[in-house]
């Protein structure tokens, strides 16, 4: 059974500082990863995804993850957080099914420092 | 752009009433996806489809029964609400041989 661990339940940042999110999963095949953000109130955006390729790939928002194969992650970076990055984070894998199925983590909550 | 609306953004219901949760997609999409959102657990699937009248449980479908009658519209539906049901309950699309899914706004749906 595929699943997602999102070790850090909270982090707190000062606007400005670097930004590293991790994210680890179990897939017994080549998984499509995820990051979504969810700002206060509101549904699901997805930052950027991993089908294959290069293992860095960029999102939007200035984000950015890497997929390691041998580690089982994909973590998510930003270089200067901003403070209107404050939202909650969720890494989500899923295998290409044509269903689409995903497993999601539960999820990181970014506060921002100004 | 893809659009996903839902009926309500809140909705406070009492014990034993039956709920309907209504999720719209304009992007002709095969795939729909009814997940609940609770602290600390992350979103769990409760019911997708995969096509018309067509319908899978998810990882938690219990309390809970969809109807897909149109493409674009899918429907979750609590028979007998109970307050272990208060929670956020996302909407999501997504065409068939592509990955990525589409949200809605959510549903925040208290019961009391």
């Amino acid at each position: 059974a595929q699943s997602v661990t999102q070790p850090d339940i909270h982090i707190t940042v000062s606007e400005g500082a670097s930004l590293e999110l991790r994210c680890n999963y179990s897939y017994g095949a080549t998984p499509y990863l995820f990051w979504y953000v969810q700002s206060p109130g509101q549904g699901l955006q997805l930052l950027l995804k991993y089908f294959s390729g290069d293992t860095l790939v960029q999102g939007i928002k200035g984000f950015e993850a890497e997929f390691k194969r041998s580690q089982s992650s994909f973590n998510l970076r930003k270089p200067s957080v901003h403070w209107s990055d404050a939202a909650e984070y969720f890494c989500a894998v899923g295998g290409g099914t044509s269903y689409g199925k995903l497993t999601f983590g539960q999820g990181t909550i970014l506060t921002v420092h100004p | 752009d893809v659009k996903v609306t839902q009926s309500s953004r809140y909705l406070v219901k009492r014990t034993g009433e039956k709920v309907f949760l209504e999720c719209v997609q304009d992007m002709d999409h095969e795939n729909m996806f009814w997940y609940r959102q609770d602290p600390g657990l992350g979103l769990r699937l409760i019911y997708f489809s995969y096509d018309v009248k067509m319908k899978e449980k998810g990882d938690i479908p219990e309390g809970y029964s969809v109807s897909r009658e149109k493409k674009e519209r899918f429907s979750l539906i609590l028979e007998s609400a109970s307050t272990n049901q208060t929670s956020m309950y996302l909407c999501a699309s997504r065409d068939s041989g592509q990955e990525t899914q589409y949200f809605g706004p959510g549903t925040r749906l208290l019961v009391l």
